[in-house]
């Protein structure tokens, strides 16, 4: 079975862009929820979607969205980047949700903001 | 608020060291508890898991016994191989929240 893939793998950009990043879970997977981990932060939870409805959201800037399609793949985006924004996304899918089932998670995606 | 507290990094060991890492956790209601393991470049893996109190979650020779006493659940490696060289991650995570809740890690270089 294929793992979690995120795409693209890393992405440099500018302040002020918008940037989107694409997440696509374990086939069977219903459950997709985004993480930001910094060497400062650590990791911090950003959103978790269920068959296409935001279950869960974290302390995040309103910058930052995300949705879930109807074939339980995800996209996240982050609308006018700052600097504080660099970051590895990580991108992680359960069948149903963390407390209580294997949370798959993605290889990340490293987004430079310059 | 749910938090977890792990032990500081970095911990470097010589092979077949005892390993052990500190975690332990505030939480309202009665949470799921697990350790993941995250290797250089790649996303982080299950390790192991105990969803109520005493239960014992163990796995390629790690334990970690989940204890509502203490609010704890220190993950363990009686013979550690320098392929445990990894950063180690303690979370947890409370039914109908839909998220987990990590500690800051702790990085484990484990040397010839």
């Amino acid at each position: 079975k294929a793992g979690v893939t995120q795409t693209p793998r890393y992405l440099i950009k500018t302040r002020g862009q918008q940037v989107t990043l694409s997440c696509s879970p374990i086939s069977g997977h219903r459950s997709v929820s985004w993480y930001q981990q910094t060497p400062g932060q650590g990791l911090q939870f950003l959103f978790e979607y269920f068959s296409e409805t935001q279950r869960n959201k974290g302390n995040f800037p309103g910058r930052f969205s995300g949705r879930q399609f109807s074939n339980s793949r995800s996209e996240m985006n982050v609308s006018t980047l700052e600097l504080g924004d660099s970051a590895l996304y990580l991108c992680a899918s359960s069948f149903q949700g963390a407390f209580s089932y294997e949370q798959y998670f993605g290889p990340g995606t490293r987004l430079t903001v310059t | 608020g749910n938090s977890v507290t792990q032990m500081e990094g970095p911990v470097t060991l010589s092979e077949e060291a005892f390993l052990t890492i500190n975690c332990t956790y505030t939480a309202t209601g009665y949470p799921s508890l697990f350790w993941y393991v995250q290797y250089p470049g790649e996303g982080l893996q299950l390790l192991l898991k105990a969803t109520k109190a005493d239960d014992k979650g163990s796995n390629k020779g790690f334990e970690a016994t989940y204890r509502k006493e203490t609010t704890s659940f220190h993950l363990e490696k009686g013979s550690v191989q320098v392929s445990d060289s990894a950063v180690y991650f303690c979370a947890l995570g409370l039914t109908k929240d839909y998220k987990l809740s990590f500690g800051a890690g702790t990085t484990v270089t484990v040397r010839a």
